[in-house]
């Protein structure tokens, strides 16, 4: 079945990098998502990678990939307080549904 | 592109209500997933619709939610009657099912309150 699991908590300094981390355990995933999301507010898609890639860099975002151990990273450059959020990993095969973590809460402290 | 268009932004009902949510994809997107968000069970699929046809209905709590797509443009997510349980955020997404754009772009939610 589809699972994805994601550390619940992170806090950082401003300034900081960041490192979000998730599991999946769907072998057939095909696309793998990073949405942020803040208070109050919808998803917002902050990059994606496909499974034959194994990294993917996006001005202060890198998105590791390790299709062996079905493990997914974020790391935020230079973490600013603006980045305080709750970032949910999903992945999905073509055409399908999104299976979403339960989301990790970043807190970035000045 | 005026994005995913949801309404209402939040609802206020009694129990035993009918409440009926509303959600515009974004033009020429041909996928769409309704989405139930909960402090309890996270982000949960409902519903979603392949070319205004539903593909995978497994996530619908129950009897009392239905969804339809009568066109492209236009979906509906109903409860009824409703209950407290169902208080929660109900998020629209769309995707298209052509070209290079893999990401799903989601609406702002609706914020449900069953009283």
């Amino acid at each position: 079945g589809e699972d994805v699991e994601q550390s619940l908590f992170l806090s950082v300094r401003e300034g900081d990098s960041s490192v979000i981390n998730c599991t999946y355990t769907d072998s057939s995933s095909t696309y793998l998502y990073w949405y942020k999301q803040e208070p109050g507010a919808g998803l917002q898609l902050l990059t994606y990678i496909f499974s034959n890639m194994d990294m993917k860099q996006d001005q202060r975002l890198t998105v590791l990939l390790n299709k062996k151990d079905k493990h997914l990273s974020l790391r935020i450059a230079d973490t600013q307080t603006g980045d305080s959020a709750i970032y949910f990993c999903a992945e999905s095969k073509r055409f399908q549904k999104l299976v979403f973590g339960t989301g990790t809460r970043l807190l970035v402290s000045p | 592109d005026a994005g995913v268009i949801q309404s209402p932004r939040h609802e206020v009902t009694e129990m035993g209500q009918e409440v009926t949510l509303r959600c515009k994809p974004i033009s020429g997107h041909n996928s769409l997933f309704w989405y139930r968000q909960t402090m309890m069970r996270g982000l949960e699929l409902l519903i979603y619709f392949n070319n205004n046809v539903p593909i995978d209905d497994s996530g619908m709590p129950e009897d009392r939610f239905s969804a339809k797509m009568p066109n492209a443009s236009f979906s509906t997510l109903k409860i009824q009657p409703s209950e407290p349980r169902d208080s929660a955020v109900y998020f629209c997404a769309s995707n298209s099912l052509r070209g290079l754009n893999y990401g799903y772009t989601f609406g702002s939610g609706t914020r449900l309150t069953v009283v």
